[in-house]
């Protein structure tokens, strides 16, 4: 069975400073996919960026980008610039490529200080 | 377009009662996922719908808790005999299902409280 593990319960960052946060997970696929979701106070899950496993290219949307690291099982999410609007719990995530349930990982805090 | 709804948005009820918590995926969607998140805690999966096929409801922590998803569309998680350990958001996503690992959009959740 896959398992994601966040190693950082909270982080903080000042605002416009960029921060990374970890993730690491463990699977015996070749192919996969992996997330990074945000969570605000409000609930709402939205997804900030999507990596595929088969991509050696790391994945960028705008200020998020990603470290994938396939050999070590490594997906760190760095924000850059951040922003208060930043603050949220972040969640790591595990796709199988048979497009089923989600693994997640138990999530990071993230702190946006102005 | 619309995304996905969930009802209701919070839900308080007595220990031993049945609730039942409603999803209204995205139109067009054929996947459909059921997640509960604990206080605190990431999302711990529960079933799953795809198209017409068997849904998978290997995350459903007992019998007390079963899915049904009428027309392809609409899904409600019900709930029996609650207990306090229930209490929790349960969050509903969907997704396209073409090929490998579509996205996954979620909805706002309902937070259940079982007194």
């Amino acid at each position: 069975a896959q398992t994601v593990t966040q190693s950082q319960p909270e982080m903080s960052v000042q605002e416009a400073e960029t921060v990374t946060l970890s993730c690491t997970y463990d699977t015996s696929e070749s192919d996969y996919y992996l997330f990074w979701y945000k969570q605000p106070p409000s609930r709402q899950m939205i997804l900030v960026i999507r990596q595929e496993a088969y991509k050696q290219q790391n994945a960028t949307e705008n200020r998020f980008s990603v470290n994938f690291q396939k050999a070590a099982k490594s997906f760190s999410l760095k924000i850059s610039d951040s922003q208060l609007g930043d603050a949220a719990m972040y969640f790591c995530a595990y796709g199988s490529e048979y497009g089923n349930k989600l693994v997640f990982g138990a999530g990071t805090i993230l702190r946006v200080k102005s | 377009g619309a995304g996905v709804s969930q009802s209701p948005s919070n839900k308080v009820t007595e220990k031993g009662k049945d609730v039942e918590l409603r999803c209204d995926p995205i139109s067009g969607h054929t996947a459909l996922y059921w997640y509960r998140q604990s206080l605190g805690q990431g999302l711990e999966f529960l079933i799953y719908f795809q198209g017409n096929s068997a849904p998978d409801k290997s995350g459903l922590p007992s019998d007390r808790f079963s899915a049904e998803r009428t027309g392809g569309s609409v899904s409600t998680l019900t709930i029996q005999r609650t207990q306090q350990e229930d209490s929790a958001v349960y969050l509903c996503a969907s997704s396209l299902w073409l090929a490998g690992q579509e996205t996954q959009y979620f909805g706002p959740g309902t937070r259940l409280l079982v007194l």
